[in-house]
């Protein structure tokens, strides 16, 4: 099967920092998509992004298909940026989602 | 904004008793997923429906869950009898076929089996 593998694993930033996670896949997809889990386990869509990049405030998002990798940007950090981040990648239309291993993101005052 | 309702939100129980937990995914999407994700890992797909047709349930152990999506509208997961093993949250999503859109996810159900 598919393999999506996400680093950091764990990152702790001051509030104010900028940050950049990887999601790595290790076959075409049809889509990604980015969330965050919030302390509540509540998973937030932030981004459907299967190529290109789009913005959203302070976060953007880039995926490279044919690189096999997505980046997700989060500037100026918040205190309530903090929480688990996913990526998922869906093979073809129609398939089953994939969801790598998360980076557990820690923003202090 | 509409949303994936879920409920109940959390359930304790003890071993060997049944459970169930239901969904309600936002109106007009057709793909419902139930998904399991233990503490400090990534959810994992128990079953995919298309309408009411079950479309993938590889990853359900049926010998203990069981689900359905009678009228291809809200959908019921069982687990009976449950085991200490199967402590975790429970989500529901959905999303809307025939065009590539976004995964919308329920608030989960966490279950502590005791």
């Amino acid at each position: 099967g598919i393999q999506v593998e996400q680093s950091p694993p764990d990152l702790i930033l001051q509030e104010g920092a900028n940050s950049t996670l990887r999601c790595n896949f290790s076959d075409s997809v049809n889509n990604l998509q980015w969330f965050h889990q919030n302390p509540w386990g509540q998973l937030i869509n932030l981004f459907y992004i299967p190529s290109g990049t789009k913005q959203n405030g302070r976060l953007s998002a880039t995926t490279v298909a044919t690189e096999r990798y997505s980046l997700l940007y989060i500037s100026s950090s918040q205190t309530t940026d903090s929480g688990v981040y996913f990526c998922a990648v869906e093979l073809n239309t129609g398939n089953q989602f994939y969801f790598g291993t998360g980076t557990s993101l820690t923003v202090i005052p | 904004e509409a949303e994936v309702a879920q409920s109940p939100r959390y359930k304790i129980t003890e071993k060997s008793q049944a459970v169930a937990f239901w969904c309600d995914p936002i109106s007009g999407h057709a793909t419902l997923y139930w998904y399991r994700q233990i503490l400090g890992q990534g959810p994992e797909l128990l079953v995919q429906f298309q309408d009411e047709s079950v479309v993938d349930d590889s990853q359900l152990p049926k010998d203990r869950f069981s689900a359905e999506r009678l009228k291809g509208v809200d959908s019921t997961l069982k687990i009976q009898p449950a085991e200490l093993g199967d402590s975790a949250m429970y989500l529901c999503a959905s999303i809307r076929q025939e065009t590539n859109e976004k995964l919308f996810f329920g608030s989960g159900t966490q279950l502590s089996v005791l």
